[in-house]
């Protein structure tokens, strides 16, 4: 596609409730990265995919975050027994040279009950 | 853990003022790039340099990045209501992942 598109633009979850966030990079980005962003702060790294490998997780804040990427494109951020703490918008960019910088999707928006 | 202070916070000025806003760290980065983000919506990238002492121009913003590359600056003329927005600087890669400062809020007044 064009752009990056991120499915649902907003969800809202009850506590304890397991959620799906779906990211669709640009076709050929071979990185694809998922960013967390709270209410007035900058966006901060969650984790990183080259292809279908997941090279760095280092900024899951728990084993209650989960990513995949298992065919080189699509990518899911699943989160687990959702807590309110989670609440915040989470974004997904993709770059052909992440060093040039990302083109990011317009976010899911996470809201937990 | 490479960490970006972006100032002034924010910032709201009228339309035809001058401006301009920093981003530093104490750390060395290979490369930086400037986002803005509005409501709802992703950042969307405007500029990445690379180079210490490097200058970019986009028309009415100008992009400094420092000569020891820890540091950069966005210098904006005669803003318009239509660059309100967040500002996000962001610094990498560390690993493969980019670091961002918190921004700075940007309202241009009519």
């Amino acid at each position: 596609g064009a752009g990056v598109s991120q499915s649902p633009r907003y969800k809202v979850a009850k506590r304890g409730q397991d959620v799906a966030l779906r990211c669709d990079p640009i076709s050929g980005h071979v990185s694809l990265f998922w960013y967390q962003q709270a209410l007035g702060q900058g966006p901060e790294f969650l984790t990183y995919f080259q292809n279908e490998a997941q090279l760095d997780k280092s900024g899951l804040p728990s084993d209650r975050f989960f990513a995949e990427r298992p065919e080189g494109s699509v990518s899911t951020l699943k989160i687990q027994r959702t807590q309110q703490e989670d609440s915040a918008v989470y974004l997904c960019a993709s770059s052909a040279r992440h060093d040039y910088g990302y083109t990011f999707g317009s976010g899911t928006r996470l809201t937990v009950v | 853990t490479q960490l970006l202070e972006q100032s002034p916070q924010f910032l709201s000025i009228q339309e035809g003022e001058n401006l301009t806003v920093y981003c530093n760290s104490s750390s060395v980065f290979s490369s930086l790039q400037w986002y803005r983000q509005e409501p709802g919506e992703g950042p969307v990238l405007l500029v990445t340099v690379v180079t210490g002492g490097e200058v970019k121009k986009l028309k009415r913003l100008t992009f400094q990045f420092g000569d020891a590359r820890k540091d950069s600056s966005l210098h904006i003329t005669a803003a318009q209501p239509g660059d309100t927005g967040l500002y996000l600087c962001a610094g990498g890669p560390g690993a493969g992942k980019s670091t961002f400062g918190d921004g700075t809020t940007l309202t241009v007044k009519p």
